[in-house]
């Protein structure tokens, strides 16, 4: 089985600040890690993944996540937020020893709101 | 080039009007094909997904079917809706050489 918490439905933060959105992860196996992004009434936009390696993961728009197996956590940072970041961020999981499907589980969504 | 279409972008149907959305991929061959719905603008509900031509599984007992009747398209459909059925509906497929996920733009179905 696998399963994403992300524990903060809305995170504020003031624009040029850091940002982070949190995101814990749980899994059978090697863990297959995303964030996406959703702006309103669109579809979701890949941000960056963790297969393996480095666990410092750089991604699309300046965002970066860290990967962190002892903390079974994926959190997404920022080091200078722009109120263009205020959108829906969503984390998800795999199993890399799930076959057939491929079936990603998602969390529930973090609302990142960014003021001026 | 890769790319998703589903359409259409918005649709605003009667309690108990049939249903039909599609969603087809570009530039690939035997993608697996999800459906998801949102409610209420937050997390992503599987409703679908697909293997191959005629492979459907079913997440969740719903109102809604699923058909892939070729490799690259992927139906979504309701002979009755309910007032329930109202989201955003969103077809994804994963990418095999990338192993990612690209979403369509999404389908705001309201039911009135």
């Amino acid at each position: 089985a696998q399963s994403v918490a992300q524990p903060e439905d809305q995170v504020n933060v003031a624009e040029g600040n850091p940002l982070t959105v949190k995101c814990t992860y749980s899994v059978s196996g090697n863990p297959y890690l995303f964030w996406y992004v959703q702006y309103p009434n669109r579809g979701l936009q890949f941000l960056l993944k963790y297969i393996t390696g480095d666990n410092l993961v750089k991604g699309s728009y300046g965002f970066e996540a860290e990967f962190n197996k002892s903390q079974t956590s994926f959190h997404l940072k920022k080091p200078s937020a722009l109120v263009s970041d205020s959108a829906l961020y969503f984390c998800a999981v795999r199993d890399l020893t799930s076959g057939g499907s491929y079936i990603p589980t998602f969390g529930r969504g973090t609302s990142l709101i960014v003021h001026p | 080039s890769q790319t998703i279409h589903q359409w259409p972008a918005t649709l605003v149907q009667p309690v108990g009007s049939p249903l039909s959305l599609e969603c087809t991929v570009e530039g690939t061959s035997n993608p697996n094909l999800y459906w998801y719905r949102q409610a209420a603008g937050r997390g992503l509900q599987l409703l679908f997904y697909s293997v191959g031509i005629g492979q459907i599984s079913s997440e969740v007992p719903q109102n809604l079917s699923a058909s892939r009747p070729q490799d690259r398209q992927f139906i979504l459909s309701s002979k009755k809706l309910l007032l329930s059925d109202s989201g955003f509906y969103l077809c994804a497929w994963r990418d095999r050489l990338r192993d990612g996920y690209t979403f369509g733009s999404g389908t705001r179905l309201t039911v009135v």
